[in-house]
């Protein structure tokens, strides 16, 4: 079955420092492929999604996702942290057709420390 | 431009009582999805309309959870009895376009359910 999995339920990072959160996806046929965020208590918001184009995928917030066909990996990552940042962030897979939907991983909980 | 539209945003129900979640989505969005979001889990899909059809049911349990969209446009969420099991988040989204799997789907703030 696809599945999508992120590994670390939680990252802490403190401001300022790179962040990066892993998502590695599991299939043979490269799907779409998307980043978002939840804020406590709010909906989902796309950070950035990948749909065949460039590799490298600039989102809001200065965030970005490199596509790795041969890791079928996409990994999140930002320069610099801020408090802000401090969210959920799901990383979710997409295939279209007839069972077009999204498939998300478990979550990864970003604290960002002062 | 308005975002999904969902009500209410929190429910409290005892066991074996009916609920029912609101969802509009934004306006020109054929494609709506009602999603499930346990506790420390991403979400998943219950059910996906295209216009008033809906198109993928097979993850709604039929024999507590029913959906309409009766005009194409907004649509309800039902459970009927609830469960203790059933406390979760409830997740309505649309997107504009529908088949071709790279379209963006944007997510209203959810109905948390607990269920006593």
């Amino acid at each position: 079955a696809q599945s999508v999995t992120q590994l670390g339920s939680h990252v802490s990072v403190s401001e300022g420092a790179l962040v990066l959160l892993r998502c590695n996806y599991s299939s043979s046929v490269p799907p779409y492929l998307f980043w978002y965020v939840q804020y406590p208590n709010q909906g989902l918001q796309l950070l950035l999604k990948y749909t065949s184009a460039a590799t490298l995928v600039k989102g809001i917030n200065g965030f970005e996702a490199e596509f790795k066909k041969s890791e079928t990996s996409f990994h999140l990552t930002k320069p610099s942290a801020h408090m802000s940042d401090a969210a959920e962030y799901f990383c979710a897979v997409s295939y279209g057709g007839a069972t077009n939907k999204l498939i998300f991983g478990t979550g990864t909980l970003l604290a960002v420390q002062p | 431009e308005a975002g999904v539209v969902q009500s209410p945003r929190y429910k409290i129900i005892e066991k074996k009582q009916p609920v029912a979640f609101w969802c509009n989505p934004i306006s020109g969005h054929n494609t709506l999805y009602w999603y499930l979001q346990n506790l420390g889990q991403g979400p998943e899909l219950l059910i996906r309309y295209e216009n008033e059809e809906a198109v993928d049911d097979s993850q709604l349990p039929k024999d507590r959870f029913s959906a309409e969209r009766l005009k194409g446009v907004d649509s309800t969420l039902k459970i009927q009895p609830a469960e203790l099991g059933d406390s979760a988040v409830y997740l309505c989204a649309s997107s504009s376009q529908a088949g071709g799997g790279s379209e963006t789907q944007y997510f209203g703030p959810g109905t948390r359910l607990l269920v006593l």
